[in-house]
């Protein structure tokens, strides 16, 4: 069951902030994030393995929280390289880390 | 290092022609997976694989065949192409979950349309 992402879309100008949210009906283990550019492949930013966990990547964190089965994404002081479509990806207890199911995505846009 | 190298990179099919996809990684990944991409779907899972001789399927895997003989290749078959498989194809590698700290690393795709 592929996990929700809100919102579906959202508009920054350089500079602004954005939280990208992720959730989950089942148990989670892990949860990663993921950008795709257009016409690219998705890379990987980061993946979160503990409740309550934070990570960060330049200005970009996310945290876990694994009682809610929810994630989020912080992006800070957005810049135009952060445009593109952000996914994450779920893995389940019973599977570990694999296999990951994705949510639809999220597409950011960073204005100047 | 290569990465995850997929072929072709766009592909034409008529309706009912079956083809390969093919997948190559050379970082020693025990798992592989599938994924399409349609539109406003996400990223769905076709069939993966945890090991070379262990493929299961994923949320999608009708009119799809895999096989896993060696750790590097995991190619996916169309059996009888359908303008509904007309899609962006990528498959991706990783450690298995004993190194839990590592995230998928993603081929370039394959654009698929079939007429």
């Amino acid at each position: 069951q592929q996990p929700v992402q809100s919102p579906q879309a959202v508009i920054l100008r350089e500079g602004e902030d954005a939280v990208i949210n992720c959730s989950s009906s089942k148990a989670l283990y892990s949860v990663h994030w993921y950008r795709q550019k257009h016409g690219e492949a998705p890379v990987f930013l980061m993946i979160l393995l503990k409740g309550g966990e934070q990570k960060g990547h330049e200005k970009i964190s996310a945290s876990f929280n694994e009682k809610k089965q929810q994630s989020s994404l912080y992006l800070t002081a957005s810049q135009l390289s952060y445009s593109g479509t952000y996914f994450c990806g779920t893995a389940s207890y019973r599977t570990g880390n694999t296999p990951l199911v994705f949510g639809k995505g999220t597409r950011l846009s960073v204005i100047a | 290092n290569a990465g995850v190298t997929q072929t072709p990179k766009f592909q034409v099919l008529k309706t009912g022609q079956s083809m390969t996809l093919q997948c190559a990684q050379d970082m020693n990944h025990e798992y592989m997976s599938w994924y399409r991409q349609d539109p406003g779907m996400g990223l769905r899972l076709i069939h993966y694989s945890v090991g070379a001789g262990i493929t299961d399927q994923g949320e999608v895997p009708n009119g799809y065949n895999v096989s896993r003989s060696t750790t590097e290749d995991f190619p996916l078959r169309l059996l009888s192409a359908a303008p509904s498989q007309t899609s962006v194809y990528f498959c991706a590698s990783s450690y298995s979950s004993s190194r839990a700290n590592y995230g998928y690393t993603f081929g370039s795709g394959t654009r698929l349309t079939v007429v």
